[in-house]
């Protein structure tokens, strides 16, 4: 089956460090991925999303991710945490277009 | 921008009631798909609807129903609700293009408590 990891159920970081957030997805066939953030009491929202186009994809509030083929990664990064960047996200994959594969989430927290 | 509305932010009904959640896209969206969000397990899809009056089964579709009478409105049915289906419930909608690249965007979804 079809499915996506996200390693950490929680992560932690400082105000000003490195956010990195991990997605394995299993395989063989690259699938599309995507990033979504959920901030409290509210829905999913589109961080960002690979489409084939290039590896490095550069989403919204300076989130960027990089499709790894090899790795069969799709982390998500950004060079400096703020603090209204903490939230939930989730990594989803999709093959056919109808259905999406969510990961469980990493919750983000950003420590002033 | 697309806008996907659901009928309640936060609900509170009791064992054994009729649910109706309830929920409207404004993009013409073929696609439209129920979740139910749960800590440690993330998204779990229940429902989907691809067109008008047509619906496929989710990972979890026990308990619940779904009615698409207009292509703008997906519902989410739980016939006799029970305190298991206590949960946040998100819908999404998405465009079928014809590619695998169609993003699904979700409403703030509804909180249900089932007493």
């Amino acid at each position: 089956a079809q499915s996506v990891t996200q390693l950490g159920s929680h992560v932690s970081v400082s105000e000003g460090a490195l956010v990195l957030l991990r997605c394995n997805y299993s395989s063989s066939v690259p699938p599309y991925l995507f990033w979504y953030v959920q901030y409290p009491n509210q829905g999913l929202q589109l961080l960002l999303k690979y489409t084939s186009a290039a590896t490095l994809v550069k989403g919204i509030n300076g989130f960027e991710a990089e499709f790894k083929k090899s790795e069969t990664s799709f982390h998500l990064t950004k060079p400096s945490a703020h603090m209204s960047d903490a939230a939930e996200y989730f990594c989803a994959v999709s093959y056919t277009g109808n259905q999406f594969y969510f990961g469980t989430g990493t919750s983000l927290t950003v420590i002033p | 921008d697309v806008k996907v509305t659901q009928s309640s932010r936060y609900l509170v009904k009791r064992t054994g009631e009729k649910v109706f959640l309830e929920c409207v896209q404004d993009m013409d969206h073929e696609n439209m798909f129920w979740y139910r969000q749960d800590p440690g397990l993330g998204l779990r899809l229940i429902y989907f609807s691809y067109d008008v009056k047509m619906k496929e089964k989710g990972d979890i579709p026990e308990g619940y129903s779904v009615s698409r009478e207009k292509k703008e409105r997906f519902s989410l049915i739980l016939e006799s609700a029970s305190t298991n289906q206590t949960s946040m419930y998100l819908c999404a909608s998405s465009s079928n293009s014809g590619t695998s690249t169609d993003t699904q965007y979700f409403g703030p979804g509804t909180r249900l408590t089932v007493l």
